[in-house]
């Protein structure tokens, strides 16, 4: 295992529609994060995971999206009805737990037309 | 909550020059901070962190400085290189979360 995958790399799609992205984590880490980063900032916290519960989630996370890890292993994150304001990179990270350095993924970039 | 400021958000230097980036956070309970380095098109890639229980660390051409009174930390890299151009985030943990600042696109000029 090299690091923490993502897929897809890219999406495309239009308002309205749904999207899901995978995130392949470090087989050995226990906790997941999902952010948000939009050109020009840092890295936004959406929510995060630690083994397959979902700890804590950030207020940026509205009622359209939501995020699984089942079996504590990979995790998705569905944004429905996407809307023009949801076009940006989504990162995924890991660590083996909350004092242990995160690593990231490439991201996921969305754009949504 | 954290809040992590971060300057200059731009900062051009001349190769074989050091570059030093500082930022600032807000809560005193933050005890982990970690510097990452983003290249085009790439997620954010861990480059070193220090704990607030030492006042600096450092690893090859690159420190951290960490002074909890001020509530300051620091980046410096010594003799850049043309491949240390990217943009340089720096972040503090607030609770099990990672709060980062809006980072500094690094120029190295030949």
């Amino acid at each position: 295992d090299t690091g923490v995958s993502q897929d897809p790399r890219h999406k495309i799609t239009k308002r309205g529609q749904n999207v899901t992205f995978r995130c392949d984590p470090i087989s050995e880490h226990n906790r997941l994060y999902w952010y948000r980063q939009t050109l020009g900032q840092g890295p936004e916290f959406l929510t995060y995971f630690q083994n397959e519960a979902q700890l804590e989630k950030s207020r940026l996370l509205s009622d359209r999206f939501s995020a699984e890890r089942p079996k504590g292993s990979f995790s998705t994150l569905e944004i429905q009805r996407t809307e023009q304001g949801d076009s940006a990179m989504y990162l995924c990270a890991s660590s083996f737990s909350v004092y242990n350095e995160q690593y990231f993924g490439p991201g996921t970039r969305l754009t949504v037309t | 909550g954290e809040n992590v400021e971060q300057h200059p958000s731009t900062l051009s230097v001349q190769e074989g020059d050091s570059a030093v980036i500082k930022c600032t956070y807000s809560d005193s309970a933050s005890n982990y901070f970690p510097w990452y380095k983003q290249e085009l098109g790439k997620g954010p890639q861990l480059i070193i962190d220090i704990r607030s229980n030492v006042g600096e660390k450092k690893d090859q051409r690159i420190a951290v400085t960490l002074n909890k009174t001020a509530k300051h930390f620091s980046l410096h890299i010594t003799e850049t290189q043309p491949e240390d151009s990217a943009v340089y985030f720096c972040a503090a943990n607030r609770d099990d979360k990672i709060i980062f600042g809006k980072g500094t696109r690094l120029h190295i000029l030949p």
